[in-house]
């Protein structure tokens, strides 16, 4: 069974600090992996991907992977309260074709100014 | 540009009635997908189709039937839905590129069923 898993939160941090978002995987098939940002009602947004051990940035953004560890996460620099949103982890692997996204269940990140 | 557009943005109807759901993409990607999320849920995956092909069924019932016209238009047939199946749905495509495929996801359409 092929899972991802998230803390649901929330995370709050409050405006300006780092937010760290982290997901663990079980397939160690998976090769890429996704952070969505969705917004309450909307639909989910591509941040970043990264399919390479070590870290990936993206202005205030930052992939980390570790394959060994089978863990992900995103770093979320100076934090502002738009930021505030659900982000998905996903994940795929030559299993499904790469075809098949595994989500996580989400980690509230709440922002306070 | 990374747009996927779907219409309508919200729909309602009754459990008798029979609707369509509309997607468009037309960054010339490969795969296209169907995708419901429930309140408080990750999105589940529903069909795939690959070069207008279909490709992926995740045991959806027959109630939902999706079309694919072309390479840049997805359609999902809805008739004799149940209040359960009120939902976001979510219209994704990709280039079908392997290990580095991405999918970017279109607006959605969020579905009441009475």
């Amino acid at each position: 069974q092929k899972e991802v898993e998230q803390n649901s939160g929330p995370l709050s941090v409050p405006e300006g600090a780092i937010a760290s978002l982290n997901c663990t995987y079980s397939d160690r098939g998976s090769q890429s992996f996704f952070w969505y940002r969705q917004y309450s009602g909307k639909s989910p947004e591509l941040i970043m991907f990264i399919y390479s051990n070590g870290d990936k940035e993206d202005g205030r953004f930052t992939a980390q992977l570790n394959k060994a560890s089978q863990y992900v996460s995103l770093l979320i620099r100076d934090s502002q309260p738009s930021d505030s949103a659900t982000y998905l982890c996903a994940a795929v692997g030559p299993n499904s074709g790469y075809s098949t996204l595994t989500f996580g269940k989400g980690t509230m990140l709440l922002v306070s100014p | 540009d990374t747009e996927v557009t779907q219409t309508p943005k919200h729909l309602v109807m009754g459990m008798t009635n029979k609707k369509s759901l509309k997607c468009e993409q037309h960054m010339g990607h490969r795969a296209m997908y169907w995708y419901k999320q429930k309140a408080k849920k990750p999105p589940e995956l529903m069909f795939v189709y690959s070069y207008e092909k279909l490709s992926i069924n995740e045991s959806v019932p027959s109630r939902f039937s999706p079309e694919c016209p072309n390479s840049s238009l997805l359609n999902l047939h809805l008739h004799a839905l149940q209040p359960e199946d009120s939902a976001l749905y979510l219209c994704a495509s990709s280039q079908w590129a392997g290990g580095t495929d991405t999918q970017y996801f279109g607006p959605g359409t969020r579905l009441t069923v009475l």
